[in-house]
């Protein structure tokens, strides 16, 4: 079975700043999709970045980058440049190429001082 | 265009009743699924549908949960019975295809509280 795993429960970052956030998965499979979403309290998801397992080449998305380490199975977030309204939970989530079913890691909340 | 939408926003109920959650996927999307977020299990799947069929309901937890879709549109998730631990919030999501890249949009949840 898939797991993802956040373990850093909290982070906290000072406005401007640059934050990583950690993630790490376990699959058997070899092409899958990686995703990182965002929670803000409205409770809506919202994604932020997407990886295809295939692609070596990491994504970006504007403030948004990822480092994704296939034989370490790790894929980290990286926000440049924080601002107040990235004060988010953050959900590292996986999901296989065959199969319609996200499995999402525990998240982590996000805060970012002024 | 209109996103995913979900009624109630809030729900409570007595530990033993009955309740029906909604959700209205984006127009054309032919993928929807259900996800509960608690505080102690975190984010899991409950069951997809592609139209009105549910190849995976693999994550419903016990027979007291049920959900249906009609018209390749709206889909109802109903849970029996409820009990305490049922307490969540419960998140509709819907994409154009499932199984491809296409991306799952979410709604904004139901939270649910059972007393």
């Amino acid at each position: 079975a898939q797991t993802v795993t956040q373990s850093q429960p909290e982070m906290s970052v000072q406005e401007a700043e640059t934050v990583t956030l950690s993630c790490t998965y376990d699959t058997s499979e070899s092409d899958y999709y990686l995703f990182w979403y965002k929670q803000p309290p409205s409770r809506q998801m919202i994604l932020v970045i997407r990886q295809e397992a295939y692609k070596q080449q990491n994504a970006t998305e504007n403030r948004f980058s990822v480092n994704f380490q296939k034989a370490a199975k790790s894929f980290s977030l990286k926000i440049s440049d924080s601002q107040l309204g990235d004060a988010a939970m953050y959900f590292c989530a996986y999901r296989p190429i065959a199969n319609s079913k996200l499995t999402f890691g525990k998240g982590i909340t996000l805060s970012v001082r002024p | 265009g209109a996103g995913v939408s979900q009624s109630p926003s809030n729900k409570v109920t007595e530990k033993g009743k009955d309740v029906e959650l909604r959700c209205d996927p984006i127009s054309g999307h032919t993928a929807l699924y259900w996800y509960r977020q608690s505080l102690g299990q975190g984010l899991e799947f409950l069951i997809y549908f592609q139209g009105n069929s549910a190849p995976d309901k693999s994550g419903l937890p016990s027979d007291r949960f049920s959900a249906e879709r009609t018209g390749g549109s709206v889909s109802t998730l109903t849970i029996q019975r409820t009990q305490q631990e049922d307490s969540a919030v419960y998140l509709c999501a819907s994409s154009l295809e499932p199984a491809s890249s296409y991306e799952q949009y979410f709604g904004p949840g139901t939270r649910l509280t059972v007393t």
